[in-house]
């Protein structure tokens, strides 16, 4: 069964402090992906990676960075948190697959609040 | 209009209802289409593929309609476990990147 761990469930941290969210995943999978979700917005993607080192920016990647330096690692960095990042971050890998996508399997998320 | 829109609910349905969810996609050259369930404050999980024919997997049935460019979630004999938000998601390439979320549709079961 894949495992996809985040590090933090719940986080609480200052503003203009710089934040890092780890996400690991045990299956080998090329995909790695940032998503945050908030109540009637839905899960928006931040960044994806598909594969080591190599990153694209998402629907809102504003305020945020990432890092990829192994397969199974993904890290995403707010490097001056704000308020308005107050959310949910959830962290999804997959393989690649072609012509058809192949479905996600996510973490279980981090609740991050900034105060 | 948005890329995938589904009727955010809430569906409060009693035990033993039959239930059916529908999710429209604005981009016809769509290619692949899931179904997850995310329970209250837990991540999305997997809970069906969509494939073309249709498919069934126990009380779930999903149905695609690539003319009119929608997918259908059916529910049967409902428990009081089903309650949770289903999320249609709708990837319009081959690439990861193009994957798109629906907002998800909240349903309640009822004793």
């Amino acid at each position: 069964d894949v495992k996809v761990t985040q590090s933090s469930r719940y986080l609480v941290k200052r503003t203009g402090e710089k934040v890092f969210l780890e996400c690991v995943q045990d299956m080998d999978h090329e995909n790695m992906f940032w998503y945050r979700q908030d109540p009637g917005l839905g899960l928006r993607l931040i960044y994806f990676s598909y594969d080591v080192k190599m990153k694209e920016k998402g629907d809102i990647p504003e305020g945020y960075s990432v890092s990829r330096e192994k397969k199974e690692r993904f890290s995403l960095i707010l490097e001056s948190a704000s308020t308005n990042q107050t959310s949910m971050y959830l962290c999804a890998s997959s393989f690649t697959g072609y012509p058809y996508n192949s479905p996600l399997h996510f973490g279980n998320g981090t609740r991050l609040t900034v105060t | 209009r948005k890329e995938v829109e589904q009727d955010p609910g809430p569906f409060n349905v009693p035990e033993g209802a039959t239930v059916a969810f529908n999710c429209t996609y604005s981009n016809s050259a769509s290619q692949s289409f899931f179904w997850y369930r995310q329970d209250c404050r837990k991540e999305p999980k997997l809970l069906m593929s969509v494939y073309s024919s249709g498919n069934e997997d126990g009380r779930f049935t999903a149905q695609l309609n690539r003319a009119s460019q929608y997918i259908s979630l059916l529910i049967r004999d409902s428990k009081l476990s089903d309650s949770a938000t289903y999320l249609c998601v709708v990837a319009f390439s081959g690439s990861a990147r193009q994957l798109t979320f629906g907002s998800g549709t909240q349903l309640t079961v009822l004793p």
